[in-house]
């Protein structure tokens, strides 16, 4: 079965500094979606970056980065020049391309961001 | 568009009584899924429905649950008769079934607490 292992249940940050939230998982597919969902102290899950197992670029989304290391089973999410509003929880979750819809969260991890 | 819909946002209710959570996937989503979050175990997939159709139930903890989806615009996941044990916080997401990377789209989720 596939399981996606965060690490560190909490981590911290000063804010306008970057901080990397690890993320492993276990499959023995090819083809796999992998994501990183934020959720804020207001409980709404939001999408923060998604990567597609094929592609060998990292992708990014404005101060969001992944490291995608595909043979070590490996997606860390970087945050550069954290802000205030990046503290949140942080889930990493796993998709097989084609088969079921489902995705395998991770527990978490909290971050917490000092000003 | 205004993203998925969950209702009530909050429920207090006794232990012994029937609970009803709603939700309206966001348009044009095929896909919708019943989560529950707890300290404890995390974010668990309950239930999840293509085209109306119930796919995989395997998480639904025990016949006290049931989900229904009546049509593409509406689901319900009932909890009958309710126990303290089923205080968590439930979300309702959807996806299309295109494209289908599967980014998964939440709601506000319910906070249900269990008297």
């Amino acid at each position: 079965a596939q399981t996606v292992t965060q690490s560190q249940p909490e981590m911290s940050v000063q804010e306008a500094e970057t901080v990397t939230l690890s993320c492993t998982y276990d499959t023995s597919e090819s083809d796999y979606y992998l994501f990183w969902y934020k959720q804020p102290p207001s409980r709404q899950m939001i999408l923060v970056i998604r990567q597609e197992a094929y592609k060998q670029q990292n992708a990014t989304e404005n101060r969001f980065s992944v490291n995608f290391q595909k043979a070590a089973k490996s997606f860390s999410l970087k945050i550069s020049d954290s802000q205030l509003g990046d503290a949140a929880m942080y889930f990493c979750a796993y998709r097989i391309q084609g088969g079921s819809e489902k995705l395998v969260f991770g527990k978490g991890t909290k971050l917490t961001v000092n000003p | 568009d205004a993203g998925v819909i969950q209702s009530p946002r909050h429920e207090v209710t006794e232990m012994g009584q029937e609970v009803t959570l709603r939700c309206k996937p966001i348009s044009g989503h095929d896909y919708l899924f019943w989560y529950r979050q707890t300290m404890m175990r995390g974010l668990e997939l309950l239930i999840y429905f293509n085209n109306n159709v119930p796919i995989d139930d395997s998480g639904m903890p025990e016949d006290r649950f049931s989900a229904k989806m009546p049509n593409a615009s509406f689901s319900t996941l009932k909890i009958q008769p309710s126990e303290p044990r089923d205080s968590a916080v439930y979300f309702c997401a959807s996806t299309p079934s295109t494209p289908s990377w599967g980014t998964q789209y939440f709601g506000p989720g319910t906070r249900l607490t269990v008297l």
